[in-house]
């Protein structure tokens, strides 16, 4: 079991560019987040789904857009990067909406400059 | 909004030693809590969590917690670390994001745990 896959694994990219994180689940969960750690600033949600074809906005979405077409799938799109930007990013999944325990993927690192 | 607190950045201990990790919560409602750990270029895995009923719970790797709801607090304990116990560690709670309805996890910013031999 694969569990959360993240592609790709780093990444540096031009200021005013376009860029997609991908994250892929196997585990059929429900709901789906992006999270970016920052040093000294812990894990901040980004984006939620609750179930495929719904997304929300976290604490810090601006800049940042998701879509969910089908259950496994959870990509983010950073439609014109800048260097406030760089940053971890890292894919989260739970079998339920509820507070539940939530799945990492192993984590995006981007450097915009 | 809820919030949590680790307040130690860093932590030194000692193999052998016992060890405390400090957490604080601020949540309007029952809280879900959440410590995770993460090694170095790794991505997060869950020690352990509380939800309901007991309020001491036991987590992976020797890990436990306890649930204080008078103080607000979720402090991880560990009666003897091991020198692969060095980490970062996350407490976290389950909350309602304003304006959504699903709930993603508001972390606390990190304790780096050092082990010295």
């Amino acid at each position: 079991i694969a569990g959360i896959t993240q592609a790709p694994t780093s990444q540096i990219l031009a200021a005013g560019r376009r860029m997609t994180l991908r994250c892929t689940q196997d585990m059929r969960h429900n709901a789906m987040y992006w999270y970016r750690q920052d040093l000294g600033l812990g894990l901040r949600l980004i984006h939620y789904s609750n179930t495929a074809g719904t997304t929300g906005k976290g604490e810090v979405p601006d800049g940042y857009s998701v879509s969910r077409a089908n259950t496994d799938d959870f990509p983010l799109t950073l439609a014109s990067a800048v260097p406030s930007q760089t940053s971890v990013y890292f894919c989260a999944s739970s079998d339920s909406v509820a507070p539940d325990t939530q799945y990492f993927g192993p984590g995006t690192r981007l450097t915009v400059l | 909004a809820q919030s949590v607190t680790q307040p130690d950045i860093h932590i030194t201990v000692s193999e052998g030693a016992s060890l405390e990790l400090r957490c604080n919560y601020s949540y309007g409602a029952t809280p879900y809590l959440f410590w995770y750990v993460q090694s170095p270029g790794q991505g997060l895995q869950l020690l352990l969590k509380y939800f309901s009923g007991d309020t001491l719970v036991q987590g992976i790797k020797g890990f436990e917690a306890e649930f204080k709801r008078s103080q607000s607090s979720f402090n991880l304990r560990k009666p003897s670390v091991h020198w692969s116990d060095a980490a970062e560690y996350f407490c976290a709670v389950g909350g309602v994001y304003s304006g959504g309805g699903a709930d993603g996890l508001t972390f606390g910013k990190g304790t780096h745990l050092i082990i010295q031999p």
